[in-house]
């Protein structure tokens, strides 16, 4: 399996503009994740999924943050209007259901709005 | 919720020495508790895990203990090696259900030759 795979791997845009991060899992993992991670705060859950049903979106930032699982196999963040302090590594993660809490992270998408 | 606190937020040793990381979490539900090594501008990655039900576990050079009375688990490394410098990351989980993994801050450990 080439593990979890993100794109793109880096974006630079500017204040407002919309940005949408793509993540496909591990085949046969149960659960995706998507993380933030900055200096400030650290790796920060956003959302997760399991069976491709929203579980847990408490740590989304605000309506300006939204993410979809559509199948089992893609998943995509979205951020509109993207403001600067937006700016991070947003990491997606998948796992298994038979090895609860071990996530398999993808390289990440180094977000930089401007 | 959960919430894990990491000390130190550095660390910085010698070559051969050992190195020590501490956690604590505020959930008594919490039953899994992994650590995870994120080298400079890569993914962070599951090194070495503990569940509720085994005080500690070690695997070569790295071992990790837990209090579930007190609500702290620990990671030791021991004979540190330059390749051991990353950010050390300890997380919290529980299993009833829900597979919410909460990271602490983070430990920047910088071993010297």
């Amino acid at each position: 399996d080439a593990g979890v795979i993100q794109s793109p791997r880096h974006e630079v845009t500017e204040m407002g503009q919309e940005v949408t991060l793509r993540c496909k899992p591990i085949s046969g993992h149960d659960y995706l994740f998507w993380y933030r991670q900055t200096m400030m705060r650290g790796l920060e859950l956003l959302i997760y999924f399991n069976n491709n049903v929203p579980i847990d979106d408490s740590g989304m930032p605000e309506d300006r943050f939204s993410a979809k699982m559509p199948n089992a196999s893609f998943s995509t963040l979205k951020i509109q209007p993207s403001e600067p302090r937006d700016s991070a590594v947003y990491f997606c993660a998948s796992s298994s259901e038979l090895k609860v809490g071990e996530l398999f992270f993808g390289e990440g998408s180094r977000l930089t709005v401007l | 919720g959960e919430n894990v606190e990491q000390h130190p937020s550095t660390l910085s040793v010698q070559e051969g020495d050992s190195a020590v990381i501490k956690c604590t979490y505020s959930d008594s539900a919490s039953n899994y508790f992994p650590w995870y090594k994120q080298e400079l501008g890569k993914r962070p990655q599951l090194i070495i895990d503990i569940r509720s039900n085994v005080g500690e576990k070690k695997d070569q050079r790295i071992a990790v203990t837990l209090n579930k009375t007190a609500k702290h688990f620990s990671l030791h490394i021991t004979e540190t090696q330059p390749e051991d410098s990353a950010v050390y990351f300890c997380a919290a989980s529980r299993r009833d259900g829900y597979n919410k993994l909460i990271f602490g801050a983070g430990t920047r450990l910088a071993v010297h030759p």
